[in-house]
């Protein structure tokens, strides 16, 4: 079965960091783009960065630009999203998102989510 | 950035009608590169459509997506009750930037 687990969500101060991680299985990780996304409590959807499958090719959204970190372990089939200086505003579920065969950057396959909270 | 805005923002229908949401984009999509998801509560957004009218994998026929341009449209073609969620359109055409737009609630008359 192809699946995303995400991990690694919780309760952070702000100015504090957190480390997310996706575990991917029942498909070849290696050969995927994944993307970041996020939610924040009753709002809508929010992308947040895009990493290639080789890692050569990066991109963030202006709001976490700086302040977070995409990278991948391929050999471990996972995905990481490494958060600096959290503010309240980045409270949210996130999502990690696979982008579909053929598909440019649609997000066929999605985890059920992590939840990140930032409060003092 | 591509803004998407979606309507309506709410929408109520019977089981059995025909469903019809849009989504509108401030610039041309690029190669038509938008798609659809659905959302219940408490799960993750589902792939619908994409290239703006390829249904995804596994996804009933009587979902169909169409438009180009700055204008784009889902159509459910009769309500089962199951569809009542909320749908979000995003464009992924306009790199390094994707966006998704707000979103329309589809609910129960």
């Amino acid at each position: 079965e192809v699946q995303l687990v995400e991990s690694g969500g919780g309760l952070v101060q702000p100015g504090g960091s957190l480390r997310l991680s996706c575990a991917a299985s029942g498909f070849t990780f290696s050969s995927y783009s994944m993307n970041w996304v996020r939610q924040a409590p009753g709002k809508g959807l929010e992308w947040v960065s895009y990493i290639s499958s080789s890692s050569s090719t990066i991109y963030y959204a202006d709001s976490v630009k700086g302040r977070f970190t995409i990278s991948r372990d391929n050999a471990k089939n996972s995905l990481y999203l490494q958060m600096n200086s959290l503010r309240d505003e980045d409270t949210a579920v996130y999502y990690c998102a696979r982008v579909g065969p053929g598909m440019w950057n649609a997000f066929d396959i999605w985890g059920q989510g992590t939840m990140v909270t930032v409060s003092s | 950035e591509i803004v998407l805005t979606q309507s309506p923002a709410t929408l109520s229908l019977s089981p059995g009608e025909r469903a019809t949401l849009s989504c509108g984009a401030s610039q041309s999509v690029s190669s038509s590169y938008l798609a659809w998801y659905q959302q219940k509560p408490g799960l993750a957004p589902r792939l619908l459509i994409y290239d703006a009218s390829s249904r995804a994998t596994g996804i009933p026929d009587r979902f169909s997506g169409s438009g180009s341009g700055t204008d784009f449209t889902l159509t459910i073609s009769r309500l089962e009750p199951e569809d009542f969620a909320v749908y979000y359109c995003q464009q992924y055409g306009s790199s390094p930037s994707i966006t998704f737009g707000q979103g329309t609630r589809l609910e129960i008359k």
